[in-house]
């Protein structure tokens, strides 16, 4: 049973540059989750995915933000026209979705810089 | 008032004591608790996760729930070195969403 898997795990990119991250969840688990996390500060909720379909949104997620889950496989998220406020640690999770247990493993994180 | 509050810190414990770090939440209706650890620089790693008042075990540490007070707390015992690291607590109040505190910094010295 492998983890939660994240490509790439650093991406330094100029500001304007549009980046595109991809998750690997831990297989069987259908409920997938990114958030962002500076330093200091705990993960800030991003999105959610039940299986293909996106059902939460923060906020946070401006139009520039885009993800998806084709499938409900893996899952991708795309930043365009990235701002230096954009750097940050992105994390992907998964867990199985099983009511309120909703215990959520991480994987190892894409680092972005933007300059 | 922020939904997940911990104390930053850091907390520092000589080897071998008992480390206590607490978290308070303002959402009555949660319903599962969990406890990640992380290393500077990598990602949170599940160590706890607690849903019914009282005590849980494992190994050398123990989450404890108060659901009446809006509190739960971890205690690390027989600290190690290896134990330093920042702790977040997460809380789970049904639904999408799961609300992480910032952590709390752990320093166990040698």
């Amino acid at each position: 049973d492998t983890g939660v898997s994240q490509d790439p795990r650093h991406k330094i990119t100029k500001r304007g540059q549009n980046v595109t991250f991809r998750c690997d969840p831990i297989s069987e688990h259908n409920r997938l989750y990114w958030y962002r996390q500076t330093l200091g500060q705990g993960p800030e909720f991003l999105t959610y995915f039940q299986n293909e379909a996106q059902l939460e949104k923060s906020r946070l997620l401006s139009d520039r933000f885009s993800a998806e889950r084709p499938k409900g496989s893996f899952s991708t998220l795309e930043i365009q026209r990235t701002e230096q406020g954009d750097s940050a640690m992105y994390l992907c999770a998964s867990s199985r979705g099983s009511g309120f247990l909703n215990e959520q493993y991480f994987g190892p994180g894409t680092r972005l810089t933007v300059t | 008032q922020k939904e997940v509050e911990q104390n930053s810190g850091p907390l520092s414990v000589p080897e071998g004591a008992i480390a206590s770090l607490n978290c308070t939440y303002s959402d009555r209706v949660s319903q599962s608790f969990f406890w990640y650890r992380q290393y500077s620089g990598k990602s949170p790693e599940l160590i706890m996760s607690i849903y019914s008042n009282g005590d849980k075990e494992d190994g050398r540490f123990t989450a404890q729930l108060n659901k009446a007070s809006q509190y739960v707390s971890l205690l690390i015992r027989d600290s190690q070195p290896s134990d330093s690291a920042t702790y977040l607590c997460a809380v789970y109040p049904g639904g999408f969403k799961t609300i992480f505190g910032a952590g709390t910094r752990l320093f166990v010295k040698a």
